[in-house]
């Protein structure tokens, strides 16, 4: 694998139940990022981190939980999402993120929810 | 806050002729980046092109140029000799030089190059 991977890239969940998309970079990077697109509006940054600690959590609601156990791996918990949040969520990674370094995306993870 | 605006949610072009993406842009800072991002049908995003506001001269990659006019605040993006594969999504988008690596992107421009 090369780049910035994500599973699952599709999703359909009801309101009550918990899932976990997951990401992957393999550029040696140490800054990710999660961004959700919704349709007709900009990409909206959710969170930033660099080496494994989160430095922007962009007034993300609860029900939606970050992990990023390593500068590889980053998750994004979610549990009794609403319909609204039927997006794409995107990840993407940087050398690092306290200066400008290019962002590399992976495909996203088109989440539905019912 | 920054603020980024593409004012053509959809264009389309014929192939082989030259089509421009206009972005406009607001912000107080006169450090900064400015970056046109492509989104093809599969979505994984990549950067096609990349402005320093510091640098007078245009970037250029190829096909792909910018008209970049500082003091009105805009980006457009020149795209020569479309190709069928050049149909995507473009954004563009910003970045302080202060920032770190945080990205603001505009609402995006759908290209469609017809054959």
């Amino acid at each position: 694998e090369t780049g910035v991977t994500q599973t699952p890239r599709h999703l359909v969940m009801g309101m009550t139940n918990k899932k976990s998309l997951k990401c992957e970079q393999h550029l040696g990077h140490n800054a990710m990022y999660w961004y959700k697109q919704s349709a007709k509006k900009p990409l909206e940054l959710m969170f930033v981190y660099n080496f494994k600690e989160q430095t922007e959590n962009n007034s993300v609601p609860s029900r939606f939980s970050p992990e990023c156990p390593n500068s590889s791996h980053l998750f994004l918990h979610l549990h009794t999402l609403q319909p609204e949040d039927s997006a794409l969520y995107l990840c993407a990674s940087s050398l690092q993120s306290s200066s400008y370094n290019e962002q590399f995306f992976g495909p996203g993870t088109r989440l539905t929810v019912l | 806050a920054q603020t980024v605006t593409q004012s053509q949610p959809e264009m389309s072009v014929q192939e082989a002729e030259t089509v421009t993406l206009s972005c406009t842009y607001d912000t107080s800072e006169s450090n900064y980046y400015l970056f046109w991002y492509k989104q093809p049908p599969s979505r994984q995003m990549i950067l096609v092109i990349r402005q320093e506001a510091y640098k007078q001269q245009n970037a250029t990659e190829n096909r792909f140029s910018v008209n970049f006019q500082k003091a009105a605040k805009s980006f457009s993006l020149k795209i020569s000799d479309s190709q069928l594969g050049d149909t995507a999504m473009y954004f563009c988008a910003f970045m302080e030089e202060t920032s770190g690596s945080r990205l603001t992107f505009g609402e995006g421009t759908q290209l469609t190059v017809n054959p």
